[in-house]
């Protein structure tokens, strides 16, 4: 079937430090794949996507690029900053159905 | 108003209340939904609904109860809850429901708690 892992949290990082968050999936056909991020309090909001093999989505200074051949979309910052504590969801689409990871917490300390 | 808005960002409720969550989508989108996110658990998608008809429904307890009455609302009316119901409930909305670019915008969610 379908599914999203991704690795687990929470991560904690000092500022300025490289971030990766790895994502792996599993899938039938040719899904989209996205960067969700949810600040304290609020709802998902979308960060980044790529809808096919080797595109590279990016937004706010991050990346993922869509690596088919290992089944990745891993999210990476080269230089984190305070404002980027949140909890980040890796998610695909096949079809009509949506499936999302379990979200990995980051806290960035100054 | 822009995006998905929801209404009312905090609920406290008895067992025995009635009450509903509101949520409005401003982006012209036919398909919305709503989710209960949990604390330490995955998104759960409660129920889909495209072109205002229902097309999902997970295996959701009958005491909460859609409703869709255009493409830019979306009701979740609430009976009898359980204090495991107490959650973030989030509701979302796509440009449509089939299709690999169709990803979804949230709003804030509605923080329900049950005593």
């Amino acid at each position: 079937g379908n599914s999203v892992t991704q690795m687990e949290g929470p991560v904690t990082l000092s500022e300025e430090a490289f971030l990766t968050i790895n994502c792996t999936y599993t899938a039938t056909g040719y899904p989209s794949l996205f960067w969700y991020v949810q600040y304290p309090g609020e709802g998902l909001q979308l960060l980044l996507k790529a809808t096919k093999a080797d595109d590279k989505g990016s937004n706010k200074g991050f990346e993922a690029t869509y690596r088919k051949e290992t089944t990745s979309f891993h999210l990476e910052k080269g230089s984190v900053q305070v404002s980027d504590s949140a909890v980040y969801f890796c998610a695909l689409i096949t079809g009509n159905q949506f499936y999302f990871g379990t979200g990995t917490s980051l806290t960035v300390i100054p | 108003e822009t995006g998905v808005t929801q209404t009312p960002r905090h609920l406290v409720m008895g067992m025995t209340n009635k009450k509903s969550l509101k949520c409005e989508q401003h982006l012209g989108h036919n398909a919305m939904y709503w989710y209960k996110q949990s604390a330490k658990k995955p998104l759960e998608l409660m129920f889909v609904y495209s072109l205002e008809e229902r097309v999902e429904n997970n295996s959701v307890p009958s005491r909460f109860s859609p409703e869709c009455p255009n493409s830019s609302h979306l009701f979740l009316h609430l009976h009898t809850l359980q204090p495991e119901d107490s959650a973030l409930y989030l509701c979302a909305s796509s440009q449509g429901y089939y299709g690999p670019s169709y990803e979804q915008y949230f709003g804030p969610g509605t923080r329900l708690t049950v005593t």
